[in-house]
């Protein structure tokens, strides 16, 4: 079954740290690996879009990273802002299909 | 250029009301995708339309759930005989060539349906 699972569920960090969030998929065959932030109330907002032969990506201060031998993939936030809190969302797109599947989302809190 | 526009953004219904939501995509793109959102769940995959043509509608409950994207207007997605577990954020998303490959997708705001 295609799944995608993140972790940790939910994160507390301080201003200007560092902090990173997990992605682990079994979605087969593979064809793309997309990050998005979603803000309280609002609609998910594209990070990053990685594809097989790509590894890192960066966007900012956001650093995605990605093991498609592992089916691993890591998002970096470096510098963390008051404004980084939100709900992160791994989602994996299989080969062949226009069917995109969302993990449940890492809830982020940064405090001052 | 306009985001994707979706109304209402809040609907409250009560039990066996009809709720219909609306999704203008972005400018020049005819692919549209609805997902659900229950209350700190992920986003789950409703329905892929492109103009005028379902193209991928497992994600629909089999029941009084439909939606459409006519040649001309906004897509629909309709849900007749609302009940409490209707309840959720409904996004819709568009994109310019559809997800397969890189397609990027823009999201709306949400329509939050509440049924009483």
């Amino acid at each position: 079954k295609n799944q995608v699972e993140q972790s940790p569920q939910s994160l507390i960090i301080l201003e200007g740290k560092n902090c990173t969030l997990q992605c682990n998929y079994t979605v087969s065959p593979f064809s793309n690996l997309r990050w998005y932030k979603q803000d309280t109330g609002r609609g998910p907002v594209s990070l990053t879009i990685m594809t097989f032969s790509e590894n890192t990506k960066s966007n900012g201060r956001y650093t995605a990273t990605l093991d498609a031998d592992t089916k691993q993939s890591s998002l970096h936030i470096t510098a963390s802002q008051l404004s980084d809190s939100a709900s992160y969302i791994c989602v994996v797109s299989a080969k062949g299909t226009d069917k995109l599947i969302f993990g449940t989302g890492t809830r982020l809190q940064v405090f001052p | 250029n306009a985001g994707v526009m979706q109304n209402p953004r809040h609907l409250v219904r009560r039990r066996g009301q009809e709720a219909r939501l609306r999704c203008s995509p972005m400018k020049g793109h005819s692919h549209v995708y609805w997902y659900r959102q229950l209350p700190e769940e992920g986003l789950k995959f409703m329905v892929y339309l492109q103009k005028e043509n379902i193209i991928d509608e497992s994600g629909m409950p089999k029941e009084r759930f439909s939606a459409e994207f006519p040649k001309e207007g906004p897509s629909i997605l309709r849900i007749q005989q609302v009940v409490r577990g209707d309840s959720a954020a409904y996004f819709c998303a568009s994109s310019q060539q559809g997800s397969k490959n890189t397609g990027e997708l823009f999201f709306g705001e949400g329509s939050r349906l509440t049924v009483l």
